[in-house]
């Protein structure tokens, strides 16, 4: 069957150290892959999108890694922050048209 | 710029009542549009898109319908509610241009609970 793995349990990480959050799938051919911050009770908000022949991707802090061999993505955030606590979803891009989700990894940054 | 509504912000409904809840886009035409539900713990499923106005495309069988009746005006509805239909409704849009791959935006999100 289709699955997209995300860390269920939350990672709680001191302020200034670098997050990592896995996402893991199987029996998908995705050619683009993106990742969310989710804020509780509110929409999720796009942070970067990685293509297929990508290995890496960068933004400000953020860092996202693509292995098609592995069927893996990471997601690193450098010199976390408190504010940075979230739900972070992956998700992958099946047509131009569709986004299907990982049920997301929750970071919790302590001072 | 563009903005995405989606009304109500929460609403409480008994099992077998009839549901419609809105979203609407400002400041782009032709958007693709989006419904989406999260569960308690679980991640987004999504319920319908849309290409256009009258075209609906559904993704998993259910009691929910959707509806596109003007191009930034996107509807779902239930005709009898049931108690499984509890959840975060989200309703997001991107960039109505084919071929190219880029980021939905979401709207605020409705909480229904159905007692």
């Amino acid at each position: 069957s289709q699955k997209i793995e995300q860390n269920s349990e939350a990672l709680n990480i001191q302020e200034g150290k670098t997050a990592t959050l896995t996402c893991n799938y199987t029996n998908y051919s995705p050619a683009y892959l993106q990742w969310y911050r989710q804020d509780p009770g509110r929409g999720p908000v796009f942070l970067l999108l990685i293509r297929e022949n990508e290995k890496e991707k960068r933004k400000e802090r953020l860092k996202v890694t693509f292995d098609t061999t592995l069927k893996q993505s990471l997601f690193h955030i450098t010199a976390s922050q408190p504010a940075d606590s979230a739900t972070y979803l992956c998700a992958l891009v099946l047509g131009f048209q569709k986004l299907v989700f990982g049920t997301g990894t929750r970071l919790l940054v302590s001072p | 710029s563009q903005t995405i509504h989606q009304w109500p912000a929460t609403l409480v409904q008994p099992v077998g009542s009839p549901l419609s809840l809105e979203c609407t886009v400002e400041g782009t035409s032709n958007p693709n549009l989006y419904w989406y539900r999260q569960a308690a713990g679980r991640g987004l499923q999504l319920l319908f898109y849309s290409v256009g106005i009258g075209q609906i495309s559904s993704e998993v069988p259910q009691n929910l319908s959707a509806s596109r009746p003007q191009d930034r005006q996107f509807i779902l509805s239930s005709k009898k509610l049931l108690l499984s239909d509890s959840g975060f409704y989200l309703c997001a849009w991107r960039a109505g241009q084919a071929q190219l791959i880029d980021e939905q935006y979401f709207g605020p999100g409705t909480r229904l609970t159905v007692t």
